[in-house]
């Protein structure tokens, strides 16, 4: 049982590049979520679905995108890096039906623009 | 902004101490929950306490909650090097789908 997968771990861009941070998982969660964390801001909620076709911002949203065609992926899309968006980047899911579920998180994407 | 704030931002204790961690919110809550995260991982889901719950126990975890005072603490007994982390709390706020967490205390559990 995988959990949750992300990939790539590490990546460096250049201002102006775009890419797409990859998640998936296999415990068939309605709910997934991408975070951003950076040091003394703990974790910031980028977007969110609860559920395929459901697609949410959180409190940082600007310059991502995201999509849900499938219950067990949730791309984050970065259309042009800036340095700003230098990051650790982590996808979480969990049973969206029961809000006392606990996130599962992925071990991150860890993110340098230059 | 930051819906948790924990307290301290950094513990140094030995081991075998015990380490208690506090965290505070701003708004009406469905639950608090503690995750851990190890350098370099992801975070590990501790121990989940709902608004109607007042003192929870896991193993060497105890979680207490005051919704009158919106804070919560954290009580790791007897440490061990390998609880050496990072503890976030995170707020299910009344209402929404989602998670707000804290900045986290860094714990150092010397051997």
């Amino acid at each position: 049982n995988a959990g949750v997968t992300q990939t790539p771990k590490f990546q460096v861009l250049k201002t102006g590049q775009s890419m797409t941070l990859q998640c998936a998982q296999d415990m068939n969660h309605e709910y997934m979520s991408w975070y951003r964390q950076d040091p003394g801001m703990g974790l910031r909620l980028i977007h969110y679905s609860v559920g395929a076709g459901i697609t949410d911002q959180g409190e940082v949203p600007n310059g991502y995108n995201v999509s849900r065609s499938t219950t067990e992926d949730f791309p984050l899309r970065l259309l042009s890096a800036a340095p700003s968006q230098t990051s650790v980047y982590f996808c979480a899911s969990s049973n969206a039906g029961n809000r006392n579920s606990p996130l599962h998180f992925g071990n991150g994407t860890r993110l340098t623009v230059t | 902004s930051q819906q948790g704030e924990e307290d301290p931002q950094a513990l140094s204790i030995q081991e075998g101490e015990n380490a208690t961690m506090n965290c505070s919110y701003k708004t009406s809550i469905n639950n608090l929950q503690w995750y851990r995260q190890n350098s370099g991982r992801g975070l590990v889901h501790l121990i989940l306490i709902r608004s109607n719950e007042r003192e929870k126990h896991s193993g060497r975890l105890r979680v207490t909650l005051d919704t009158s005072k919106k804070s919560s603490s954290l009580l790791i007994t007897a440490s061990r090097a390998a609880d050496t982390a990072s503890y976030f709390c995170a707020t299910a706020l009344t209402g929404a789908n989602n998670l707000f967490f804290g900045t986290g205390t860094r714990l150092t559990v010397i051997p």
